[in-house]
């Protein structure tokens, strides 16, 4: 079965450094890959996805991951971080040579931006 | 109103309580899902429905009870939860079946079982 582990629940960063949020997933077939942003609130909403093609991915508000096949990975990057970047962020796998439409998601990331 | 919606926002229980949940898409989507979300634990998949068809069911107890009488319509009976059960309960939809589809989400319904 797939796994998403996400390395560390809560990050902080002050506003305008460089956003790292970290993930890797477990399957010998590499899945489709999703981050989603949650803010308070507030249901989930796509940053991005990787499915075929250029392993680096932009997304919205500025954020990109790369995908990296040899590190199994999809670190998702903001090179600024903005005050209204908090929020939780997850990361999201689905299988894709089954055909299986859910998700499984990682256990997410509180990320707090410092003034 | 676009998007999912979702309701009720909150919704308070005791255990021996009959409620519904209730989502709604304005997408043209196809395929539908419920997903539990707990402190502390990551969102868990629940059901999955395509064309109005149940197509996942992931050992979810029985007192949860789906519904789906169109692909724009999507209920989660609940009788008889344990305090346990209390969580955030997220709907989305997609477009079509496909693990490559994105899923959009609703604002969930906060559950709190007395």
């Amino acid at each position: 079965a797939q796994s998403v582990t996400q390395l560390g629940s809560h990050v902080s960063v002050s506003e305008g450094a460089l956003v790292l949020l970290r993930c890797n997933y477990s399957s010998s077939v590499p899945p489709y890959l999703f981050w989603y942003v949650q803010y308070p609130n507030q249901g989930l909403q796509l940053l991005l996805k990787y499915t075929t093609g250029a392993t680096l991915v932009k997304g919205i508000n500025g954020f990109e991951a790369e995908f990296k096949k040899s590190e199994t990975s999809f670190h998702l990057t903001k090179p600024s971080a903005h005050m209204s970047d908090a929020a939780e962020y997850f990361c999201a796998v689905s299988e894709r040579d089954t055909g299986r439409r859910a998700l499984t998601f990682g256990s997410g990331t509180r990320l707090q931006v410092q003034p | 109103e676009t998007g999912v919606t979702q309701t009720p926002r909150h919704l308070v229980m005791g255990m021996t309580n009959k409620k519904s949940l209730k989502c709604e898409q304005h997408l043209g989507h196809n395929a539908m899902y419920w997903y539990k979300q707990s402190a502390k634990k990551p969102l868990e998949l629940m059901f999955v429905y395509n064309f109005k068809e149940q197509t996942e069911n992931n050992s979810v107890p029985s007192r949860f009870s789906p519904e789906c009488p169109n692909s724009s319509h999507l209920f989660l009976h609940l009788h008889t939860l344990q305090p346990e059960d209390s969580a955030l309960y997220l709907c989305a939809s997609s477009q079509d079946p496909g693990g490559f589809e994105t899923q959009y989400f609703g604002p969930g319904t906060r559950l709190l079982v007395l």
